[in-house]
């Protein structure tokens, strides 16, 4: 039941662009998207509840796509503090607990 | 408004003590979640808990681990006669209603290592 992330993990240059990937075996309810930095708390960065869904916050942006059971986060032009590993969240059903897959470690350098 | 505040944020038992993690959700917030993370490993559920009562547990060990949150003080995840495995840290995260309609707040994290 654990989603599936991939890349494991990507290393850019400051200005480029990533997409990370979460798909699930089963149907999914909603995605939910996380970002950790190194020794510090998970921090919320959207929720997609709707198939087909899109949603976006300046630079940083998802999809959700029901029929194919999977979400994807679209980095763009990334920027120095967008480092840290990306969890995604999903849910199968509504009132039910996240179940997080392993993290895509994202390394923006200089 | 305070964060959600877990302590200690440190803590070191040899085989065999008990652990004991406290975690204080943001104010108004009365449904909590703790969660466990592995070094390079995901966050994985152990217990969805509200005042006084325990949703689901479906991801708690049958043996030694153990949640409460009471009506007064912090939600408590306990761990009996702890083994070099239990070493991890431990996420408590709460929302003020159920997870699906919105964001979930985390604490730092009670990193536990086991001698």
């Amino acid at each position: 039941q654990q989603p599936v992330q991939s890349p494991q993990a990507v290393i850019l240059r400051e200005g480029e662009d990533a997409v990370i990937n979460c798909s699930s075996s089963k149907a999914l309810y909603s995605v939910h998207w996380y970002r950790q930095k190194h020794g510090e708390a998970p921090v919320f960065l959207m929720i997609l509840l709707k198939g087909g869904e899109q949603k976006g916050h300046e630079k940083i942006s998802a999809s959700f796509n029901e029929k194919k059971q999977q979400s994807s986060l679209y980095l763009t032009a990334s920027q120095l503090s967008y480092s840290g590993t990306y969890f995604c969240g999903t849910e199968i059903r509504g009132n039910t607990p996240l179940v997080f897959g392993k993290g895509t470690r994202l390394s923006v350098i200089a | 408004n305070a964060g959600v505040m877990q302590n200690p944020r440190h803590l070191v038992r040899r085989r065999g003590q008990e652990a004991r993690l406290r975690c204080s959700p943001m104010k108004g917030h009365s449904h909590v979640y703790w969660y466990r993370q592995l070094p390079e490993e995901g966050l994985k559920f152990m217990v969805y808990l509200q005042k006084e009562n325990i949703i689901d547990e479906s991801g708690m060990p049958k043996e030694r681990f153990s949640a409460e949150f009471p009506k007064e003080g912090p939600s408590i995840l306990r761990i009996q006669q702890v083994v070099r495995g239990d070493s991890a840290a431990y996420f408590c995260a709460s929302s003020p209603g159920q997870a699906n309609t919105g964001e979930l707040f985390f604490g730092e994290g009670s990193r536990l290592t086991v001698l």
